[in-house]
């Protein structure tokens, strides 16, 4: 069964950039498969960032298009998340997961990552 | 893109009763691709129900999907204490994949 972790920063100052890998663990990012960032303020809803695909494709939410880049890095078998230009706004948890055929089935525990100086 | 509106924000119920969750889009989604996930405190979401009726691997028999086009629902026959918590639906139809805003099923 595929394991996900992310890791990164938990604090980021204002204007700076987020950076978030996610590690793959027992399964392929080869596989047919969507990478995924899912993000969550404290107390609030869940909001999808975007995802990437192992052979290049990437989709993004386009209230983040302009500030995020989700890549595939096979050789490392991660994935990882950069957004630019970050406020307050940006506080949240964030996940990575699994997306196949259907839903989300994987997802990583979580990271809170939060934008103050 | 396609809003996702579940009602009620709160249900208080107590264990062992019926509950059903309703998820509502503002345009119509093919039944392949409307997820819905249970959120408990502190924890990842975990996928529930995929393809608006199929059960993802190791949820109980207790927790049934249903709905086509615009309405959808999620039913638990029976409340157990571990059921307690946030329920989220997903649509997959359309970019950008958006999630309803959630129903609370809190103990009564």
């Amino acid at each position: 069964q595929v394991q996900l972790q992310e890791s990164g920063p938990g604090q980021v100052q204002p204007s700076g950039t987020l950076s978030l890998t996610c590690g793959v663990s027992g399964g392929s990012l080869t596989s047919s498969n969507w990478w995924s960032w899912v993000r969550q303020p404290p107390g609030k809803g869940l909001e999808w960032i975007g995802e990437a695909y192992h052979r290049g494709n990437a989709n993004y939410n386009p209230s983040l298009k302009s500030r995020v880049t989700i890549s595939v890095d096979k050789s490392k078998n991660q994935f990882s998340l950069r957004l630019n230009s970050v406020t307050a706004a940006d506080t949240a948890i964030y996940y990575c997961a699994k997306r196949g055929g259907g839903g989300w089935d994987q997802w990583g525990r979580g990271t809170l990552v939060t934008v103050s100086s | 893109e396609i809003v996702l509106t579940q009602s009620p924000a709160t249900l208080s119920l107590s264990p062992g009763e019926r509950v059903t969750l309703s998820c509502r889009a503002s345009q119509s989604v093919s039944d392949n691709y409307l997820s819905w996930y249970q959120q408990k405190p502190g924890q990842a979401p975990r996928l529930l129900m995929s393809g608006a009726s199929t059960r993802a691997t190791g949820i109980p028999a207790r927790f049934s999907g249903s709905g086509s086009g615009t309405d959808f629902t999620l039913a638990i026959s029976s409340l157990q204490p571990e059921d307690f918590a946030v329920y989220y639906c997903q649509q997959n139809y359309n970019l950008p994949l958006t999630f309803g805003g959630g129903t609370k099923v809190e103990i009564k």
